[in-house]
This record gives structure tokens, C-alpha cells and sequence, in this order.
């Protein structure tokens, strides 16, 4: 039972364009999420997080938006840049688990010239 | 600030042979520590959990176990490699009760 789902494997967008990575969750106990982003061959980087409390979250040329009601949350990357390619995985965790992370299976971006 | 180390970077095993791969985090103190596989085309599986020395949590049945024997220091093993078990092993440390986790380098293990 997949917890947390990335249904789009892939995405492909023009350098300075936006970038919208989305995820979705089944889980309502959920209130914390957090995006990585992941080289080939490296460990995944923590990018941003956002609390239940917030709709919004921004860092930079990231934004995270949380929608509680549809279990939805989506990250902004605006302006995208070829650096910016990469696989990002989404992930949450619940109130009663803090130290227990679930993660998407995933979404490859490639932001071409 | 904090750092996490992980050995070695790739391995290669025959079927059947032994394994041990080692993770330390350097730089805080009683730390979560996990043992997590990506494999081809899959999102991150988490294997382990650890909460402090000698307290491990397995998440999924499999060929592998983990240990602790120091606080910052967590170890993945296996007494027979099987074909299944190759794949890109991350771990990652927390703090206690924060939800962020961050990643070593991961070691990329091929069973032939």
C-alpha cells in the first residue's frame, strides 16, 4: 500500500520555465512533508519541508503548497535550471511516528536548455 | 555541523558471500539512524531504524540485519548475499523527534 505517490515518473521543462512536481497521500495522520532532491549515485538532499499548519512554504526558487483537503502538496521550482535536474522524491510522516519517513517512488525532472 | 560517512562507496559480491556496510554520522549526539535501499525504477525502501545503541526496528522482512554497537555508528549486513539484494543502500541520520533526515553518499551493491 503506497502511502505517498508520485504518479508522474517523469518531467521535462525548458530552462526558466516553471517546474511543478506533484504528490499526493493517502494517509490523513500525515502532518509533516518534505521534498529531496537526488543525483545519480548520490544520497538524496533535504530541499524544503512544510507543517499541516501552513499552505505554503517558500525557499528561495522552491515553494512547497500543502492542500490538506485534496491530500496534495506540489513543489514550485521557478526559475528552472538545467542544474535543477534530478530525481526528487517527496516524503511525509505522522504526529504519532516523527522519526518514520514515507517516501513517493519519485519524479525525474529534466530541465533542458 | 554534522557529517555522514558511508563505506564502501560501491561493492561488488558473489551470491551467497557475507556483507557488512558501515555508516557514521560525526558531529551530534544520539542521533535516529536508518538503513534505507533504492532499487532500479523504485522509490527509497526503508529497511532499519534505529533509535539509540542496540535498538533496531526492521521494517521489512528480508535477508539483511542491522546492528548499532556505538551511538554514531550503524551497520548493515547479510550472512548470504542473494541476487535480489542488489540495489543503492543510503543511510541517513535525524535528530530525536524532528522529522528531517538527512543522507549519506550511499553505497551501490551488485550481487552476481
Amino acid at each position: 500500500d503506497q502511502q505517498v505517490k508520485q504518479n508522474s515518473p517523469s518531467l521535462s521543462v525548458q530552462e526558466g520555465r516553471i517546474s511543478i512536481l506533484n504528490c499526493d497521500y493517502t494517509n490523513s495522520m500525515f502532518d509533516y512533508f518534505l521534498w529531496y532532491k537526488k543525483y545519480p549515485a548520490e544520497g538524496p538532499t533535504f530541499l524544503i519541508s512544510i507543517s499541516s499548519i501552513k499552505d505554503k512554504n517558500e525557499d528561495g526558487r522552491f515553494t512547497v503548497f500543502l492542500n490538506k483537503s485534496a491530500k496534495h502538496l506540489s513543489l514550485h521550482i521557478v526559475p528552472s535550471q538545467p542544474g535543477d535536474s534530478a530525481v526528487y522524491f517527496c516524503a511525509a510522516s505522522a504526529f504519532y511516528n516523527t522519526d518514520k519517513l514515507i517516501f513517493g517512488t519519485g519524479t525525474r525532472l529534466q530541465v533542458f536548455p | 555541523s554534522q557529517t555522514i560517512h558511508q563505506w564502501p562507496a560501491t561493492l561488488v559480491q558473489p551470491v551467497g558471500s557475507p556483507l557488512s556496510l558501515e555508516c557514521t554520522v560525526e558531529g551530534t549526539s544520539n542521533p535516529n539512524l536508518y538503513w534505507y535501499r533504492q532499487a532500479a525504477g523504485r522509490g527509497l525502501q526503508l529497511l532499519f531504524y534505529s533509535v539509540g545503541i542496540g535498538q533496531i526496528s526492521s521494517e521489512v522482512p528480508q535477508n539483511l540485519s542491522a546492528s548499532r554497537p556505538q551511538d554514531r555508528q550503524f551497520i548493515l549486513s547479510s550472512k548470504k548475499l542473494l541476487l535480489s539484494d542488489s540495489g543503492f543502500y543510503l543511510c541517513a541520520w535525524s535528530d530525536e523527534g524532528t522529522e528531517t533526515q538527512y543522507f549519506g553518499p550511499g553505497t551501490r551493491l551488485l550481487v552476481l
